[in-house]
């Protein structure tokens, strides 16, 4: 159970796009479906952000998108606002009904 | 109003128990998957365990396997944690959450925080 890779930190400015990947496995990321991101400001609970690789939940902006490709997952973040700084976890069903969370991403907006 | 409350944290020393609880109000409960995900002081979020919406189906991550049960209570609305064997690397903010889909939580608690320490 090896936590997915996720680079530290990422920045942008206000107005542009971001783009934060997951890396895993085909035992984790690449063989399901079943990847979602968190986003979680300091010292509060994470909030689901995307599930299902792309599906975004009811409240969430549409400014936040999800993709996968082969073994990589991929938040993308666009039109950076001051409120998206915060740090981003990727997490994906593995096997037999269990679980793994990425490394985690500071987001800091310039 | 919607929320999970977690409960039953607090300092313990390292060999000794605990149970947490989590109880659900003004969200479905019993149709849903529920994990523990806990988060070490200024670390990352860590996958714990994870149990079916009947109770039938749990799993554990490989560093509390032996040691932790998960089990839940839907007549009562409650998911619990018992901890036993408890070491300083179990020292964490223990949060509760519902699994919307695939292990995305759509609903999760405000963590309780377990300190193992002697």
């Amino acid at each position: 159970q090896s936590a997915l890779t996720q680079p530290a930190s990422v920045s942008g400015s206000p107005g542009q796009s971001i783009t934060i990947s997951c890396t895993g496995t085909s035992s984790d990321v690449g063989g399901y479906d079943y990847v979602s991101w968190y986003q979680q400001h300091p010292g509060k609970a994470p909030k689901l952000m995307i599930y299902d690789v792309s599906n975004r939940p009811s409240g969430v902006s549409n400014r936040f998108s999800g993709s996968k490709s082969g073994n990589t997952a991929s938040l993308t973040i666009s039109g950076l606002q001051a409120e998206d700084e915060a740090d981003y976890y990727c997490t994906s069903y593995t096997s037999s009904f269990s679980y793994v969370f990425g490394t985690g991403t500071k987001v800091t907006v310039l | 109003q919607v929320q999970l409350v977690e409960s039953g944290g607090g300092v313990v020393q390292p060999g000794r128990s605990l149970r947490l609880s989590c109880a659900a109000s003004g969200i479905s409960f019993s149709n849903y998957a529920m994990h523990w995900v806990r988060q070490a002081p200024g670390k990352g979020l860590e996958w714990v365990s994870v149990i079916s919406y009947d109770g039938n189906i749990k799993n554990y991550a490989d560093s509390v396997k032996g040691r932790f049960t998960i089990s839940r209570d839907n007549s009562k609305n409650t998911l619990y944690l018992q901890m036993n064997s408890l070491r300083p690397e179990d020292t964490a903010v223990y949060f509760c959450a519902r699994d919307h889909s695939g292990g995305g939580c759509d609903y999760w608690g405000q963590g309780t925080l377990v300190t193992v320490s002697s």
